[in-house]
C-alpha cells in the first residue's frame, strides 16, 4: 500500500540541541500528523496540519516544538531546544481527508537526546 | 477531551487460540474507529475499522463489535498465528475534529 517515508530512522543530540525530523507523506495526501510513541508503546498525539496550519495540538506540542511543509516538500517536526524528555519513537503519518479517515504511517525516527 | 482505553494491556496465547481486546473510550462525539497493527520495531498497519452506525465487522479472521450504547469496542482474533504477535491499537475520531486519539495498546504474544 501507500507508504509514509520519515528521515532519519535514529537521530542521536545533545540535549539543548535543535532536530528536525522529516516526514515525505503519501503523495495526494492532505492531512499530516506528528505522535510520540513512549516507552515502546502508548501513541500520543502531537499534532495535525492541514493546508499549511496547525489544525489541532496537544499539550505535549510544548513551545519549543513546530511544525511545517514548505512548498509540498517534507512535513517537518522541529525541536528547538531538545530537553532529555523529547527522546521516544516520533510517527509521521498522513491522510487524504480529515479525522475520520485511516491513517498513513512512516516507520518512525528514534530521537535520543542526551 | 476523548480518552481510550484498552484492556488487556498485554496477552499471551498458544498458536490457535482466539483472543479478545477491549477498547472503550469517553467522547460520545467519536464517530470513526480503527485500528491498527504495530508488528515489532516496525510502523502501524491499519487492519479493520467500524464507524459508529454499525455494530459489527468482520475481516477473515479480525472480528470488531461495537455498542454505541456503552461506548465499547472490542476486537476478535480467531485462529491466532505467530505472525499475529503485535501491539493493537484502538482509535477514536469525532464528527468535530480532524484528531485522532489512539488506546493505550494491546501487546499480543503468540507462541507456536
Amino acid at each position: 500500500g501507500p507508504k509514509v517515508l520519515q528521515i532519519p530512522s535514529h537521530q542521536i543530540i545533545d540535549m539543548g540541541q535543535m532536530v528536525t525530523l522529516n516526514c515525505d507523506p503519501v503523495s495526494n495526501h492532505l492531512y499530516f500528523y506528528w505522535y510520540k510513541q513512549i516507552l515502546g508503546q502508548q501513541m500520543e498525539f502531537l499534532v495535525n496540519f492541514y493546508n499549511g496550519k496547525v489544525m489541532e495540538k496537544s499539550k505535549l506540542f510544548k513551545d519549543q516544538f513546530s511544525v511545517e511543509r514548505p512548498d509540498g516538500s517534507y512535513f517537518t517536526l522541529k525541536i528547538q531546544p531538545t530537553a532529555l524528555e523529547d527522546s521516544a519513537v516520533y510517527f509521521c503519518a498522513s491522510s487524504l481527508r480529515a479525522g475520520q479517515n485511516t491513517l498513513y504511517f512512516g516507520a518512525g525516527t528514534r530521537l535520543s537526546v542526551l | 477531551g476523548e480518552q481510550v482505553e484498552q484492556l488487556p494491556s498485554s496477552l499471551i496465547v498458544q498458536e490457535g487460540a482466539s483472543v479478545l481486546i477491549n477498547c472503550s473510550y469517553t467522547d460520545s462525539a467519536s464517530v470513526y474507529f480503527p485500528w491498527y497493527k504495530q508488528e515489532p520495531g516496525k510502523r502501524l498497519q491499519f487492519i479493520i475499522d467500524i464507524r459508529s452506525n454499525m455494530e459489527r465487522k468482520q475481516n477473515q479472521r479480525l472480528t470488531l463489535l461495537f455498542d454505541k450504547k456503552t461506548k465499547h469496542l472490542s476486537l476478535h482474533i480467531t485462529a491466532t498465528q505467530p505472525g499475529d504477535s503485535a501491539i493493537y491499537f484502538c482509535s477514536a475520531s469525532s464528527s468535530n475534529t480532524d484528531k485522532v486519539v489512539f488506546g493505550t495498546g494491546t501487546r499480543l504474544q503468540v507462541s507456536p
